[in-house]
């Protein structure tokens, strides 16, 4: 069964800190994975997507990177503020799914001023 | 601005009255799909569409209905709404391929008494 794990699944860090959250998959035969960002009762926002073919991807803070042969992608969060307080949400397009995200259960951050 | 709107964001009904969330993309995204999210379970997904008159079950479709007639337009009706289906709903679009970003609705909070 194709599964995506989220781990931890809640994090607090103080104002400033460099921070990484950790996802794990259990098929390497990924079309791309996508990270998302989700407020209290809100949407999802989408904030990096990385290819199959991709190692990495970047925009402003966040730098997310894909080892395919290992099954993992981290997010990296650099200089923490508490405006970046959310759950993260991990979501990986196996091919064949015919188009169905996996979804991890997500990492809820906290990030103390 | 590209979205994907929903509606309506919240709703309140009994059991056994029929309803239907409103998706629209104005993207000329192919794929569209609906997702369902709750505490310990993470997001699943209900039924998609690939393109207009072609639809198909997602993991959880029990107890809902979609339609594609149009390409912007994919509604999920639930017929007999029962309590077990008081969720947080989520329509999502992409354009077709496998290396495309998913954009997905604010979201409907669904309660059913």
């Amino acid at each position: 069964k194709q599964e995506v794990t989220q781990i931890p699944a809640a994090l607090s860090v103080p104002e400033g800190e460099n921070l990484v959250l950790n996802c794990s998959f259990t098929d390497s035969a990924i079309y791309n994975l996508q990270w998302f960002r989700q407020d209290p009762g809100k949407g999802l926002t989408s904030l990096l997507l990385i290819q199959s073919s991709q190692r990495e991807q970047t925009s402003g803070r966040l730098n997310a990177s894909l080892d395919k042969s290992s099954g993992r992608s981290t997010l990296y969060i650099a200089a923490s503020q508490p405006g970046d307080s959310a759950t993260y949400l991990c979501a990986v397009l196996y091919g064949g799914s015919q188009g169905n995200l996996i979804f991890g259960k997500g990492t809820k951050l906290s990030v103390k001023p | 601005e590209a979205q994907v709107t929903q509606n309506p964001r919240y709703l309140i009904t009994v059991t056994g009255k029929k309803l239907t969330v409103t998706c629209s993309q104005n993207m000329n995204h192919e794929y569209m799909s609906w997702y369902r999210q709750d505490p310990g379970l993470g997001l699943r997904q209900i039924y998609y569409s690939m393109n207009v008159e072609v639809t198909d079950k997602g993991d959880v479709p029990e107890g809902y209905k979609v339609s594609r007639k149009e390409k912007r337009n994919f509604p999920l009706i639930l017929e007999s709404p029962s309590p077990n289906q008081t969720s947080l709903y989520f329509c999502a679009s992409r354009k077709q391929g496998s290396n495309t970003e998913a954009f997905f609705g604010q979201g409907t909070r669904l309660t059913v008494v």
